[in-house]
């Protein structure tokens, strides 16, 4: 399981800080990654981070901005986010790979909501 | 950056028909970093195929994938009242992008 939290209403150009607890399955195991969905849009995948955190990923669109980090012993994954656009506006899920950092996403959370506006 | 372009925009078929969807890269991809995701009104998309053609867990053998290099087909037999829904193609050979999604709506 999979669970976000975090998500607020926050102005442009402040920061937001999401988290992620995974339970239910060995969290140092697997890739840990943010995908998000705008209001009536598509996916898409924003950054990701892998069982040891050497491996790190990010869209263009918040490179410089965002950053994901993790924590195996708290069994949590988080992703720190500046500079926040009108664009960054979307419901942010965190997500597993299935064993693979280059595999498919087979676990998904249920969403954290991210409103920027003035 | 690997654009993927869904096609149609919206499928309207009858429960029991064929459902056909493309999914079309900018570039040639590897067969095993092509997945299809299905998204059902206010719940979290969940992973129908990887690897082009292998179903996830508790997928029904209805769903069925096929394709290479640039070209990749999601196949839904004979689709049943929970498979309405909108469906996301993703490759995750070179980092990770989606297609835009193609909306599977009851006729």
């Amino acid at each position: 399981q999979l669970v976000e939290s975090g998500g607020a209403w926050v102005e442009p150009g402040r920061s937001l800080r999401l988290s992620c607890a995974a339970s239910g399955f060995p969290f140092y195991d697997y890739g840990i990654y943010w995908v998000r969905q705008a209001p009536g849009k598509g996916l898409e995948w924003v950054s990701g981070i892998s069982w040891n955190s050497a491996s790190l990923g990010y869209a263009d669109s918040v490179k410089g901005r965002f950053t994901i980090s993790r924590d195996n012993a708290k069994n949590s994954v988080y992703l720190q986010m500046n500079s926040l656009r009108a664009e960054d506006t979307a419901l942010y899920y965190c997500v597993r790979d299935n064993g693979d950092y280059y595999g498919p996403f087979d676990s998904w959370g249920q969403g954290t909501l991210v409103t920027v506006s003035s | 950056e690997i654009v993927l372009t869904q096609s149609p925009g919206t499928l309207s078929l009858s429960p029991g028909e064929r459902a056909t969807l493309s999914c079309r890269a900018s570039r040639s991809i590897s067969t095993n970093y092509l997945a299809w995701y299905q998204q059902k009104p206010g719940q979290a998309p969940r992973l129908v195929l990887y690897g082009t053609a292998s179903r996830a867990t508790g997928i029904p053998d209805r769903f069925s994938g096929s394709g290479s290099g640039t070209d990749f087909t999601l196949t839904i037999s004979r689709l049943e009242p929970e498979d309405f829904a909108v469906y996301y193609c993703q490759q995750y050979d070179i980092s990770r992008t989606f297609g835009q999604g193609t909306k599977v709506e009851i006729k």
